[in-house]
């Protein structure tokens, strides 16, 4: 059984901490790692990883992937409070190789 | 162009119910998924299709069918609703790769 696993389960932090998300997957025919941010409503793309040690990078988000290890890391540098919400890791593979599975996300919370 | 669509946003059945939820993109793409999310569980999948045609079971596919109508709609349907259903179901859609496009969820009740 697709697996992809999310740690810690949630997360406060203040405002100006960074802070670093972890993915573990185990995942037949895995094709990607991606992450999603989700606020109030569906969630919302932001990195797709598919090759090891190479970094995304977007604003003060990161991401990288380790496919020998299988997991990946989000990094939030200087957080804001707009941060606050649930990170979801998911991982693309499985059956037919377009099998998407979530982990059951991180909830942060940045207090002023 | 309004990307995935889902009706209804919001319905409360009781007990025994049947009702299908409504999902349709005209982004031409050829994947689409069924997802429910509760709290502190994330999004599970119950069915996806990967292609017009197809459509494989998820991690909780139990007293859920669905329907690959066409390209464009994948509907799920809830034969004898139970409260374990309760829930927010998210549709999504992709063409070829894990980047998902949500729909809005729908938020349901089953009393």
């Amino acid at each position: 059984e697709d697996k992809v696993v999310q740690s810690p389960l949630s997360l406060v932090v203040h405002e100006g901490d960074t802070v670093t998300l972890n993915c573990s997957y185990e995942v037949t025919n895995f094709r990607s790692l991606l992450w999603y941010k989700q606020e109030k409503k569906a969630p919302t793309f932001l990195f797709m990883l598919t090759s090891s040690g190479i970094e995304k990078k977007s604003g003060r988000l990161s991401s990288i992937l380790d496919k020998k290890e299988l997991f990946s890391i989000l990094n939030i540098t200087a957080t804001q409070t707009g941060d606050s919400a649930i990170y979801l890791c998911a991982s693309g593979g499985g059956k037919g190789y377009q099998k998407v599975t979530f982990g059951t996300g991180t909830k942060l919370q940045v207090i002023p | 162009n309004a990307g995935v669509t889902q009706t209804p946003k919001f319905q409360v059945l009781k007990t025994g119910q049947s009702m299908t939820l409504q999902c349709a993109q005209d982004m031409n793409h050829n994947s689409m998924y069924w997802y429910r999310q509760d709290p502190g569980m994330g999004l599970r999948l119950i069915y996806y299709s990967a292609s017009e045609g197809t459509t494989d079971k998820g991690e909780v596919p139990n007293g859920y069918n669905v329907s690959r109508l066409n390209k464009r709609e994948f509907s799920l349907r809830l034969e004898s609703a139970a409260p374990s259903q309760t829930s927010v179901y998210f549709c999504a859609c992709t063409q070829g790769s894990a980047k998902l496009f949500f729909g809005s969820g729908t938020q349901l009740s089953v009393l």
